[in-house]
């Protein structure tokens, strides 16, 4: 167990809807980081937030979005869903960047119909 | 041309083999290293990080970096069938926040 959590575990909905992801990073970590993860594209990263912050962007699409609030959780919000939106979203976390010790999440498998 | 260059596998090995995983990348400014081990439906695990050239080796598992060939390799002696999973590598850039990641080698270790 890493220590970072994230909700819901699975996610199935329809094109078009909105959906919001959850991570709470470890302990102590100011650092969050969101990954996508599909069979084609392998693992890339979308966007980083440390201390509530936006510190870097990634392939992260226009109808995404993310904040980190003050308790240091964030939220992934993915709005006019598409099929290929279907994906495994990961949260991880770190102390600090750019530092590259980065523990993840267990995902949040999110199913676009 | 992909960044980081990664064989997917899978990859299948007796118990006991010696598994050599290997990544080539692209961009000379690479620096940092790291190799993650994902088991099926978990998140990535963090098996090793290297900075620069050079080897580390930790237990069963032996990190290569050979900056000057773009190449990358993680080595596991006396594999186990816990050892079946989807190994990762990961590389950024000195002082960047976003990794690139190879598409991740699947290992199976058979009894």
């Amino acid at each position: 167990d890493s220590g970072v959590t994230q909700t819901p575990k699975h996610l199935i909905t329809a094109t078009g809807q909105r959906v919001t992801l959850r991570c709470s990073p470890r302990s102590g970590d100011l650092s969050v980081y969101w990954y996508q993860q599909s069979l084609d594209q392998g693992l890339q990263f979308l966007i980083q937030y440390y201390n509530g912050e936006e510190r870097a962007k990634g392939n992260i699409l226009e109808r995404f979005s993310a904040q980190q609030f003050p308790d240091l959780h964030s939220e992934l919000n993915l709005s006019s869903l598409e099929l290929g939106d279907s994906a495994l979203y990961f949260c991880a976390s770190s102390v600090a960047p750019p530092i590259n010790e980065q523990f993840f999440g267990p995902g949040t498998r999110l199913t676009v119909l | 041309q992909k960044e980081v260059e990664q064989d997917p596998g899978p990859l299948s090995v007796p118990e006991g083999a010696i598994v050599s995983l290997n990544c080539t990348y692209s961009n000379s400014a690479f620096q940092y290293f790291m190799w993650y081990r994902q088991y099926s439906r978990k998140g990535p695990e963090l098996l090793m990080y290297t900075y620069s050239s050079g080897n580390k080796e930790d237990g069963r598992f032996t990190a290569q970096v050979d900056k000057s060939s773009k190449y990358i390799s993680l080595f596991i002696r006396d594999s186990q069938p816990s050892d079946s999973a989807t190994y990762l590598c990961a590389m950024n850039l000195r002082g960047a926040n976003d990794m690139r990641f190879g598409a991740g080698t699947r290992l199976t270790v058979k009894p």
